[in-house]
């Protein structure tokens, strides 16, 4: 069935460090792609997206990088902060626009 | 106002109880969502309305009965649960199909 899944369930960085949590998504057809930062006791907020039509997105302290070749997404954070450390989830909409799947997540820890 | 709201925070109920989860958008997004979230899982999609209307209905259990009064509102009406259905139940909205999604903060359900 669809799925999007992650390659690392923990990342672990020094403060200052840059940070890259990888994705892999199955869905060929998917054309929107979503990264998520879920704190504890909180909902996911909305980090950074990317459509199908694009290979790269820059936010601040953020980047996403979409392959379409390999199904692939990333999210690189420069300068990682304590603030940062979260677990981050990568989601994938269906053409229609509405449902989305949550990959598995990766837990960031970010040491000072 | 970027803020969805979601009461109440936390809920215990017995598997004979009925109880309703509530929802609320201001930022005038016509799309809103149900996930449900266990313990270190990714949210998964429940239900989702567009303009009012159910447009997804991930195969949920009818003893989760979803409800749209308008526009800013949500709800989601709990009968017979059983205890595998403790789980943080969020609520988001998205300006449309297609477009990042700001979820509440999430209903901690406990049945027992």
């Amino acid at each position: 069935g669809e799925s999007v899944g992650l390659h690392l369930p923990t990342l672990s960085v020094q403060e200052g460090d840059n940070s890259i949590i990888n994705c892999a998504y199955s869905n060929s057809a998917s054309d929107y792609f979503i990264w998520y930062k879920q704190e504890s006791g909180k909902g996911p907020q909305f980090i950074i997206d990317i459509r199908s039509n694009m290979d790269k997105r820059q936010g601040q302290r953020v980047t996403v990088l979409l392959n379409k070749t390999v199904k692939h997404l990333s999210l690189q954070i420069a300068a990682t902060q304590p603030g940062d450390s979260a677990v981050y989830f990568c989601a994938e909409t269906d053409t229609g626009g509405f449902k989305t799947i949550f990959g598995a997540g990766t837990r960031l820890f970010v040491k000072a | 106002d970027t803020e969805v709201t979601q009461t109440p925070k936390h809920l215990v109920m017995g598997m004979t109880n009925k109880k309703s989860l509530k929802c609320e958008q201001h930022m005038g997004h016509r799309a809103m969502y149900w996930y449900k979230q266990k313990a270190k899982k990714p949210p998964e999609l429940m239900f989702v309305y567009s303009y009012e209307k159910l447009s997804i209905n991930e195969s949920v259990p009818s003893r989760f009965s979803p409800e749209c009064p308008n526009s800013s509102l949500l709800n989601l009406h709990l009968h017979a649960l059983q205890p595998e259905d403790s789980a943080l139940y969020l609520c988001a909205s998205s300006q449309d199909r297609g477009y990042e999604q700001y979820f509440g903060p999430g209903t901690r359900l406990t049945v027992t």
